[in-house]
């Protein structure tokens, strides 16, 4: 596509659920990123792809968050028993740069509310 | 950190008038991008300096860049309603152990252009 696109904008759940927020980047890019981003901070480093391997998750912050990019496209973000604190815009992010010297194309983001 | 710490946290001004926002980072770079976020919609990069670069113009954009001082301003002439919007600066540390691939961000200038 001509743009980074993630799916839901919005998602609402319940404490507890588990949720799966979706990123498919801009054709080519090798490189994803995962950023989370709470209301008046800027954004916070989660996790980098490059092709299908995580090459850095030290910004998950903690076993209830997964990502997966099995085909070196589309990456799935996944939360389990989702907490209040979790609540946040997600934000990804592809490059086609691979030593990591360009810039970033940021999708719109996945607003994710737990009640 | 290696993440750029803006200032001010907050901007207000006429339109029409200048608008200057500054970075300091604490690590050798290898560049430093600079990226806006209207409200509730993801980043778009702006400009990227190199560290061998001193100054670069984009339009109404102008940023410079002081590795001595390790810091950088984003200056934008004869600003616009439209420019409204949150301001990040994201240094890209240089150097081997992987880390030359990830933006960090801090909070951001919040630019308010007054029509």
């Amino acid at each position: 596509g001509a743009g980074v696109s993630q799916t839901p904008s919005n998602k609402v759940t319940e404490k507890g659920k588990y949720v799966e927020l979706r990123c498919d980047p801009i054709s080519g890019h090798t490189a994803l990123y995962w950023y989370r981003q709470s209301l008046g901070q800027g954004p916070e480093f989660l996790i980098y792809f490059q092709g299908t391997g995580a090459a850095d998750d030290s910004g998950l912050p903690n076993d209830r968050f997964f990502a997966v990019r099995p085909e070196g496209s589309v990456s799935t973000l996944k939360i389990q028993r989702t907490e209040r604190g979790d609540s946040a815009v997600y934000l990804c992010a592809s490059s086609m740069d691979r030593v990591g010297t360009g810039e970033l194309f940021f999708g719109e983001g996945s607003r994710l509310t737990v009640l | 950190s290696q993440q750029g710490e803006e200032d001010p946290q907050a901007l207000s001004i006429q339109e029409g008038e200048n608008a200057t926002m500054n970075c300091s980072y604490k690590t050798s770079i290898n560049n430093l991008q600079w990226y806006r976020q209207n409200s509730g919609r993801g980043l778009v990069h702006l400009i990227l300096i190199r560290s061998n670069e001193r100054e670069k113009h984009s339009g109404r954009l102008r940023v410079t860049l002081d590795t001595s001082k390790k810091s950088s301003s984003l200056l934008i002439t004869a600003s616009r309603a439209a420019d409204t919007a949150s301001y990040f600066c994201a240094p890209l540390p240089h150097g081997g152990g992987g880390s030359n691939y990830k933006l960090t961000f801090g909070k951001g200038t919040l630019l308010t252009v007054n029509p």
